[in-house]
Protein backbone atom coordinates (compact mmCIF):
# COMPACT_ATOMS: atom_id res chain seq x y z
CA UNK A 1 0.00 0.00 0.00
CA UNK A 2 1.08 3.25 -0.65
CA UNK A 3 1.67 5.98 2.27
CA UNK A 4 0.94 9.16 2.04
CA UNK A 5 2.35 11.24 -0.41
CA UNK A 6 2.80 15.22 -0.01
CA UNK A 7 3.33 17.91 -2.97
CA UNK A 8 5.53 19.35 -3.63
CA UNK A 9 8.33 18.87 -1.24
CA UNK A 10 9.92 22.19 -1.58
CA UNK A 11 8.81 25.61 -1.93
CA UNK A 12 10.25 28.76 -2.03
CA UNK A 13 7.90 32.17 -2.07
CA UNK A 14 8.02 35.70 -1.20
CA UNK A 15 6.22 37.66 1.24
CA UNK A 16 3.12 38.48 0.34
CA UNK A 17 2.06 35.66 -2.08
CA UNK A 18 -0.05 32.80 -1.38
CA UNK A 19 0.81 28.72 -1.87
CA UNK A 20 -1.06 25.99 -2.08
CA UNK A 21 -0.04 22.23 -0.59
CA UNK A 22 -1.34 18.82 -1.70
CA UNK A 23 -1.78 15.52 0.40
CA UNK A 24 -2.80 12.37 -0.64
CA UNK A 25 -3.35 10.03 1.87
CA UNK A 26 -3.54 6.21 1.97
CA UNK A 27 -5.41 4.30 0.50
CA UNK A 28 -9.13 3.90 2.30
CA UNK A 29 -8.15 6.48 4.56
CA UNK A 30 -11.12 9.21 5.36
CA UNK A 31 -9.22 11.66 7.38
CA UNK A 32 -6.04 13.99 6.64
CA UNK A 33 -4.77 16.63 9.56
CA UNK A 34 -2.46 18.88 8.52
CA UNK A 35 0.43 20.18 10.91
CA UNK A 36 2.92 22.64 10.81
CA UNK A 37 6.48 21.80 12.12
CA UNK A 38 9.15 24.38 13.32
CA UNK A 39 12.38 24.16 15.66
CA UNK A 40 10.85 26.29 18.42
CA UNK A 41 7.46 26.03 18.57
CA UNK A 42 7.87 21.88 17.46
CA UNK A 43 4.20 20.22 15.78
CA UNK A 44 1.30 22.58 15.93
CA UNK A 45 -2.14 21.47 14.77
CA UNK A 46 -3.74 23.59 11.81
CA UNK A 47 -7.21 21.14 11.01
CA UNK A 48 -8.73 17.85 10.61
CA UNK A 49 -10.99 17.17 7.35
CA UNK A 50 -13.18 14.14 7.48
CA UNK A 51 -15.24 12.91 5.06
CA UNK A 52 -14.81 16.55 2.99
CA UNK A 53 -16.14 18.04 6.40
CA UNK A 54 -13.37 20.43 8.82
CA UNK A 55 -13.45 18.04 11.96
CA UNK A 56 -11.19 19.71 13.91
CA UNK A 57 -8.90 23.19 14.04
CA UNK A 58 -5.69 24.35 15.63
CA UNK A 59 -5.42 27.70 16.93
CA UNK A 60 -3.75 29.50 13.17
CA UNK A 61 -5.01 32.87 11.79
CA UNK A 62 -7.81 32.46 8.96
CA UNK A 63 -5.33 32.52 6.19
CA UNK A 64 -4.78 29.29 6.70
CA UNK A 65 -7.18 26.82 5.11
CA UNK A 66 -7.90 23.61 3.69
CA UNK A 67 -10.54 21.40 2.22
CA UNK A 68 -10.88 17.66 1.06
CA UNK A 69 -12.05 16.38 -2.13
CA UNK A 70 -14.40 13.33 -2.57
CA UNK A 71 -11.61 10.96 -3.36
CA UNK A 72 -10.05 12.32 0.48
CA UNK A 73 -7.19 14.19 -0.52
CA UNK A 74 -6.09 17.41 0.72
CA UNK A 75 -5.06 20.72 0.06
CA UNK A 76 -4.06 23.48 2.16
CA UNK A 77 -3.97 26.99 1.21
CA UNK A 78 -1.79 30.04 3.06
CA UNK A 79 -3.10 33.30 1.61
CA UNK A 80 -0.57 36.36 2.36
CA UNK A 81 2.40 34.67 3.75
CA UNK A 82 4.64 36.19 6.50
CA UNK A 83 8.00 34.85 6.81
CA UNK A 84 6.98 32.82 10.04
CA UNK A 85 5.23 30.72 8.15
CA UNK A 86 8.49 29.33 6.68
CA UNK A 87 8.10 25.80 8.09
CA UNK A 88 7.44 21.99 7.47
CA UNK A 89 3.80 21.34 7.03
CA UNK A 90 3.12 17.91 7.30
CA UNK A 91 -0.02 15.91 6.45
CA UNK A 92 -1.07 12.62 8.29
CA UNK A 93 -3.97 10.30 7.02
CA UNK A 94 -6.14 7.99 9.64
CA UNK A 95 -8.79 5.51 9.08
CA UNK A 96 -11.15 7.48 11.48
CA UNK A 97 -11.39 10.78 12.41
CA UNK A 98 -8.43 11.63 14.69
CA UNK A 99 -10.71 13.41 16.92
CA UNK A 100 -11.52 10.55 19.06
CA UNK A 101 -8.20 11.05 20.20
CA UNK A 102 -6.97 7.31 19.81
CA UNK A 103 -6.44 7.28 16.27
CA UNK A 104 -2.96 6.27 14.56
CA UNK A 105 -1.98 8.56 12.16
CA UNK A 106 0.27 8.08 9.09
CA UNK A 107 2.33 10.83 7.81
CA UNK A 108 4.05 11.63 4.80
CA UNK A 109 7.32 13.32 4.21
CA UNK A 110 6.14 16.88 4.52
CA UNK A 111 6.21 19.79 2.31
CA UNK A 112 9.62 22.28 3.60
CA UNK A 113 8.13 25.67 2.65
CA UNK A 114 10.73 28.89 3.05
CA UNK A 115 9.45 32.47 2.38
CA UNK A 116 11.49 35.40 1.94
CA UNK B 1 -5.28 22.54 29.94
CA UNK B 2 -3.99 19.56 28.40
CA UNK B 3 -0.06 19.57 27.91
CA UNK B 4 2.93 17.40 27.19
CA UNK B 5 6.54 18.29 28.79
CA UNK B 6 9.65 15.90 26.96
CA UNK B 7 12.12 17.04 29.70
CA UNK B 8 15.10 16.24 28.13
CA UNK B 9 16.04 17.50 24.47
CA UNK B 10 18.69 15.60 24.14
CA UNK B 11 19.89 12.47 25.19
CA UNK B 12 23.11 11.08 24.01
CA UNK B 13 23.89 7.33 24.72
CA UNK B 14 26.51 4.38 23.94
CA UNK B 15 25.53 2.03 21.08
CA UNK B 16 24.58 -1.00 23.21
CA UNK B 17 23.49 0.87 26.40
CA UNK B 18 20.01 1.03 27.48
CA UNK B 19 17.72 4.23 26.49
CA UNK B 20 15.27 6.56 28.77
CA UNK B 21 13.21 9.30 27.02
CA UNK B 22 11.08 11.33 29.61
CA UNK B 23 7.63 12.52 28.79
CA UNK B 24 5.17 13.62 31.45
CA UNK B 25 1.99 14.98 30.61
CA UNK B 26 -1.60 16.80 32.00
CA UNK B 27 -4.38 15.98 31.26
CA UNK B 28 -8.00 16.50 33.16
CA UNK B 29 -9.71 13.35 30.99
CA UNK B 30 -8.12 9.90 30.14
CA UNK B 31 -5.39 10.92 27.94
CA UNK B 32 -4.36 8.88 24.56
CA UNK B 33 -0.86 8.79 24.79
CA UNK B 34 1.62 8.05 21.90
CA UNK B 35 5.80 7.97 20.81
CA UNK B 36 6.39 8.80 17.48
CA UNK B 37 10.21 9.18 15.75
CA UNK B 38 11.38 11.59 13.10
CA UNK B 39 13.97 10.41 10.93
CA UNK B 40 16.19 12.71 9.43
CA UNK B 41 14.59 13.74 5.75
CA UNK B 42 11.68 10.50 6.90
CA UNK B 43 7.92 10.97 7.80
CA UNK B 44 7.18 10.84 11.07
CA UNK B 45 6.22 6.97 12.34
CA UNK B 46 4.47 5.78 14.91
CA UNK B 47 6.37 3.91 17.76
CA UNK B 48 3.82 3.06 20.06
CA UNK B 49 0.17 4.14 21.49
CA UNK B 50 -1.53 4.01 24.67
CA UNK B 51 -4.89 4.13 24.62
CA UNK B 52 -6.58 2.95 28.62
CA UNK B 53 -5.67 -0.72 28.04
CA UNK B 54 -2.75 -2.48 29.29
CA UNK B 55 -0.08 0.18 30.90
CA UNK B 56 2.91 -1.11 29.78
CA UNK B 57 2.98 -0.80 26.04
CA UNK B 58 5.26 -2.65 23.57
CA UNK B 59 6.11 -0.83 20.04
CA UNK B 60 8.59 -1.61 17.32
CA UNK B 61 12.02 -1.81 17.21
CA UNK B 62 12.06 -2.90 20.71
CA UNK B 63 11.08 0.10 22.46
CA UNK B 64 8.72 0.36 25.07
CA UNK B 65 6.64 2.83 27.30
CA UNK B 66 5.13 2.81 30.47
CA UNK B 67 1.98 4.87 31.78
CA UNK B 68 2.09 5.82 34.84
CA UNK B 69 -1.26 7.81 36.22
CA UNK B 70 0.01 8.52 39.64
CA UNK B 71 3.20 10.23 38.34
CA UNK B 72 1.85 11.41 35.09
CA UNK B 73 4.62 10.02 33.27
CA UNK B 74 4.94 8.11 29.76
CA UNK B 75 8.51 7.54 29.39
CA UNK B 76 9.87 5.66 26.30
CA UNK B 77 12.59 2.68 26.99
CA UNK B 78 14.74 0.91 25.06
CA UNK B 79 17.04 -2.20 27.13
CA UNK B 80 19.90 -1.41 23.66
CA UNK B 81 20.26 1.22 21.98
CA UNK B 82 21.08 0.84 18.43
CA UNK B 83 22.61 3.17 15.80
CA UNK B 84 19.57 3.46 13.51
CA UNK B 85 17.86 4.81 16.46
CA UNK B 86 19.43 8.16 16.56
CA UNK B 87 17.04 10.23 15.36
CA UNK B 88 14.25 12.47 17.18
CA UNK B 89 11.26 11.68 19.54
CA UNK B 90 8.44 12.79 20.33
CA UNK B 91 5.56 12.21 22.72
CA UNK B 92 1.97 13.14 22.17
CA UNK B 93 -1.15 13.49 24.27
CA UNK B 94 -4.57 13.63 23.28
CA UNK B 95 -6.74 16.85 24.59
CA UNK B 96 -9.82 17.04 25.22
CA UNK B 97 -12.98 15.08 26.66
CA UNK B 98 -13.72 11.74 24.82
CA UNK B 99 -15.13 11.66 21.74
CA UNK B 100 -15.04 13.96 18.95
CA UNK B 101 -12.58 17.02 19.13
CA UNK B 102 -10.01 15.57 21.23
CA UNK B 103 -6.67 17.58 19.48
CA UNK B 104 -3.17 15.69 19.66
CA UNK B 105 -0.89 18.18 21.87
CA UNK B 106 3.23 17.21 20.50
CA UNK B 107 6.05 17.59 22.67
CA UNK B 108 8.87 19.49 21.58
CA UNK B 109 11.13 16.71 21.06
CA UNK B 110 14.00 14.86 22.07
CA UNK B 111 16.71 14.44 20.16
CA UNK B 112 18.61 10.48 20.19
CA UNK B 113 22.28 10.62 19.37
CA UNK B 114 23.41 7.35 19.57
CA UNK B 115 27.11 6.82 19.42
CA UNK B 116 29.39 4.35 18.19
Amino acid sequence: KAGVTQTPRYLIKTRGQQVTLSCSPISGHRSVSWYQQTPGQGLQFLFEYFSETQRNKGNFPGRFSGRQFSNSRSEMNVSTLELGDSALYLCASSLRSSSGGGETQYFGPGTRLLVL
Amino acid sequence: AQSVTQLDSHVSVSEGTPVLLRCNYSSSYSPSLFWYVQHPNKGLQLLLKYTSAATLVKGINGFEAEFKKSETSFHLTKPSAHMSDAAEYFCVVSQGMAGNNRKLIWGLGTSLAVNP
